[in-house]
């Protein structure tokens, strides 16, 4: 049971690139969320998704998409990297019957 | 609209002494609060969390938090500080139903000084 898993571990993209975040998660968990993290801002939701096909927004979902074709995947597609997008991304899952989220490992992403 | 507060965004203690990090929320239904601990390049994992059970709740680690309705507060505390414990330590907020999701204070990073 590997739990939250996220692929890259760090990343450079130079502006205007485009890149795909991995999340899959092995604990069969229907809720999924993609946060970023900024020093001294604390996290703010991108998107989450409630099960397999249903994805909604967060606070701050500008520059971002995300699928759900699997319970298990869910990645965030970054189009058109700008530096206001470099950050640590995590990804978190949980049950519908819990309200604790567990948490990847992060995806430190540099926009020059 | 829910929020929390973290008073203080580092805080250093000597090792063996009281660990007390303050986090007020803002509600307009009960909450559910919750405490996460990040520690150096890793995922959070929660710490303890409160869900209109017992007002004293107890996590691991030795950490436990009281949840002040009359204060809004739910402060985290731990009696005998350990260099482990350093990391950074954030509050978190959510409504007691369905989907909803939870939002984060801006965190408090505790130094412990040996």
């Amino acid at each position: 049971n590997a739990g939250v898993t996220q692929t890259p571990k760090f990343r450079i993209l130079k502006i205007g690139q485009s890149m795909t975040l991995q999340c899959t998660q092995d604990m069969n968990h229907n809720y999924m969320y993609w946060y970023r993290q900024d020093p001294g801002m604390g996290l703010k939701l991108i998107y989450y998704s409630v099960g397999a096909g249903i994805t909604d927004k967060g606070e701050v979902p500008n520059g971002y998409n995300v699928s759900r074709s699997t319970t298990e995947d869910f990645p965030l597609r970054l189009e058109l990297a700008a530096p206001s997008q470099t950050s640590v991304y995590f990804c978190a899952s949980r049950t519908s019957a819990s309200y604790e989220q567990y948490f990847g490992p992060g995806t430190r992403l540099t926009v020059t | 609209a829910q929020s929390v507060t973290q008073l203080g965004s580092h805080v250093s203690v000597s090792e063996g002494a009281l660990v007390l990090l303050r986090c007020n929320y803002s509600s307009s239904v009960p909450p559910y609060l919750f405490w996460y601990v990040q520690y150096p390049n890793q995922g959070l994992q929660l710490l303890l969390k409160y869900t209109s059970a017992a007002t004293l709740v107890k996590g691991i680690n030795g950490f436990e938090a009281e949840f002040k309705k009359s204060e809004t507060s739910f402060h985290l505390t731990k009696p005998s500080a350990h260099m482990s414990d350093a990391a950074e330590y954030f509050c978190a907020v959510s409504r007691p139903k369905g989907n909803e999701k939870l939002t984060f204070g801006t965190g408090t990073r505790l130094t412990i000084i040996p």
